[in-house]
C-alpha cells in the first residue's frame, strides 16, 4: 500500500503568517493527492484536488502544488478560521485510498 | 443539495454486530462511487471501504472480512455491516461520497459514533 507522510504533525503560526505543510508518498503518485481540513467535531471539508486544483467556494489564500513523491499545501495568510486539522491523501490506488497522519494548526 | 446523514452507531460489546446506514439526497447513490472513513477519537483519518459502479467493493487490511459495504437502491442509502467488532473498531465513522476521475471525497456526512467496549 501507499504510505502518505505529512510533516509537521503540528504547527504553531498566527493570524497573518504564511504556512506550508508537506506531504510525502511512498511511491509516485502522480498528482492524485487531495487535501482536507477539518475542524473540532466536524467532518472533514475538501480544499484541494489534483494537487493543486482548489475545491469550489475555498478562499483564495490556500494552494497545493507537487507531483509524484512530494506535496506542499499553503496558506499564503493565516485567518482565524484557518487554525484546524489538514489531512492529505492519495487517489492514485483506488483500491486502497490512504490518508496521512494530519497536520494540526495551532495559534 | 447534497446532503448525507449516517445513522446507528451505538455502543456495541467486543464481537458483537452494528449496521450503519448512510442516507443520500440531491444524488442518487447507485449512480455514484462511495466510501466509509473512520476516525478513532482524538486520531486521523483511515479509509475503510469503497464501492464502485457493479458494486466492486475494497476494503483496508485492517477491516477486511469482518466490515461490509453495500447500498440500497430503492433507498438512496449506503451501508456498513459491521461484525466480530474489536475495541479497535471504536471511531467516528463517517460516509462520503467519491467523485470520479480525479478521485476524491466531495461530500461528506456529520459521522456516527461506534463504540466497541464490555
Amino acid at each position: 500500500d501507499i504510505q502518505m507522510t505529512q510533516s509537521p504533525s503540528s504547527l504553531s503560526a498566527s493570524v497573518g503568517e504564511r504556512v506550508t505543510i508537506t506531504c510525502r508518498a511512498s511511491q509516485s503518485i502522480s498528482s492524485y493527492l487531495n487535501w482536507y481540513q477539518q475542524k473540532p467535531g466536524k467532518a472533514p471539508k475538501l480544499l484541494i484536488y489534483g494537487a493543486s486544483t482548489l475545491q469550489g467556494g475555498v478562499p483564495s489564500r490556500f494552494s497545493g502544488s507537487g507531483y509524484g513523491t512530494e506535496f506542499t499545501l499553503t496558506i499564503s495568510s493565516l485567518h482565524p478560521e484557518d487554525f484546524a486539522t489538514y489531512f492529505c491523501q492519495q487517489s492514485y490506488s483506488t483500491v486502497v485510498y490512504t490518508f496521512g497522519q494530519g497536520t494540526k494548526l495551532e495559534i | 443539495e447534497v446532503q448525507l446523514v449516517e445513522s446507528g452507531g451505538g455502543l456495541v460489546q467486543p464481537g458483537g454486530s452494528l449496521r450503519l446506514s448512510c442516507t443520500a439526497s440531491g444524488f442518487t447513490v447507485n449512480d455514484n462511487y462511495m466510501s466509509w472513513v473512520r476516525q478513532a477519537p482524538g486520531k486521523g483519518l483511515e479509509w475503510v471501504s469503497v464501492i464502485y459502479s457493479g458494486d466492486r467493493t475494497y476494503y483496508a487490511d485492517s477491516v477486511k472480512g469482518r466490515l461490509t459495504i453495500s447500498r440500497d437502491n430503492s433507498k438512496n442509502t449506503l451501508y456498513l455491516q459491521m461484525s466480530s467488532l474489536r475495541p479497535e473498531d471504536t471511531a467516528v465513522y463517517y460516509c462520503a461520497r467519491v467523485h470520479k476521475s480525479p478521485y476524491y471525497f466531495d461530500y461528506w456526512g456529520q459521522g456516527t459514533l461506534v463504540t466497541v467496549s464490555s
